[in-house]
């Protein structure tokens, strides 16, 4: 299958500073969406980005398809941006989700 | 307002007992819900397919006797640990789509402890 990489695994941010979290494939994939995993374990959809740029807010993401990868950006941090962002994918036609590893963020004061 | 309700949110079951854990998709009907694993630390792996009407697809390595699905009706999924046992306890998390080509939601997730 499709492998996930995502980069990096964990990050420490002083509040109000931005940062580029990224996800690379190894094959093309469809269906890609970035999600937020809060301390208490609640997933929250960030974006449903297959190619483009999305922006909501503080967040925004971008996927490049042909080069196979998707980028979020956060900025102005926050500490309730701290948590575990996923990047996941699904091929075409299927709604199974095949997930990276995260990037641990702690945002402190 | 929440898509996708899970219920419980944290369970504490002895060896050899049984725990059920409910799916629920609040805001539209679902054909397909998805179960997921996460250990600690870890990321989300795909368990089983949940499938309204019929039996629901394990993913490979992923025993069918000891996670049983069922999806009675178009808005409801349970996953029923058997017989479960202290290297059963993890985090397991549903989730729904509103339809292809569009964003997955997930529930707040079950935190089974087996003591």
């Amino acid at each position: 299958g499709i492998q996930v990489e995502q980069s990096p695994p964990d990050l420490i941010l002083q509040e109000g500073a931005n940062s580029t979290l990224r996800c690379n494939f190894s094959d093309s994939v469809n269906n890609l969406q970035w999600f937020h995993q809060n301390p208490w374990g609640q997933l929250i959809n960030l974006f449903y980005i297959p190619s483009g740029t999305k922006q909501n807010g503080r967040l925004s993401a971008t996927t490049v398809a042909t080069e196979r990868y998707s980028l979020l950006y956060i900025s102005s941090s926050q500490t309730t941006d701290s948590g575990v962002y996923f990047c996941g994918h699904s091929g075409a036609g299927s709604y199974q989700l095949t997930f990276g590893k995260g990037t641990k963020l702690s945002v402190i004061p | 307002g929440a898509v996708v309700s899970q219920h419980p949110s944290r369970v504490i079951c002895k060896s050899g007992t049984s725990v059920k854990i409910e799916c629920r998709s609040l805001d539209f009907q679902a054909t397909t819900m998805f179960w997921y694993r996460q250990f600690p630390k870890q990321s989300l792996m795909l368990m089983a397919t949940s499938n309204e009407g019929s039996k629901a697809t394990y993913e490979q390595g992923v025993e069918k006797d000891k996670f049983l699905i069922n999806h009675a009706s178009l808005t409801l999924s349970t996953l029923t640990v058997t017989s479960a046992h202290p290297e059963d306890s993890s985090f397991y998390i549903c989730s729904v789509w509103r339809g292809l080509n569009t964003e997955a939601f997930f529930g707040q997730g079950t935190r089974l402890t087996v003591v």
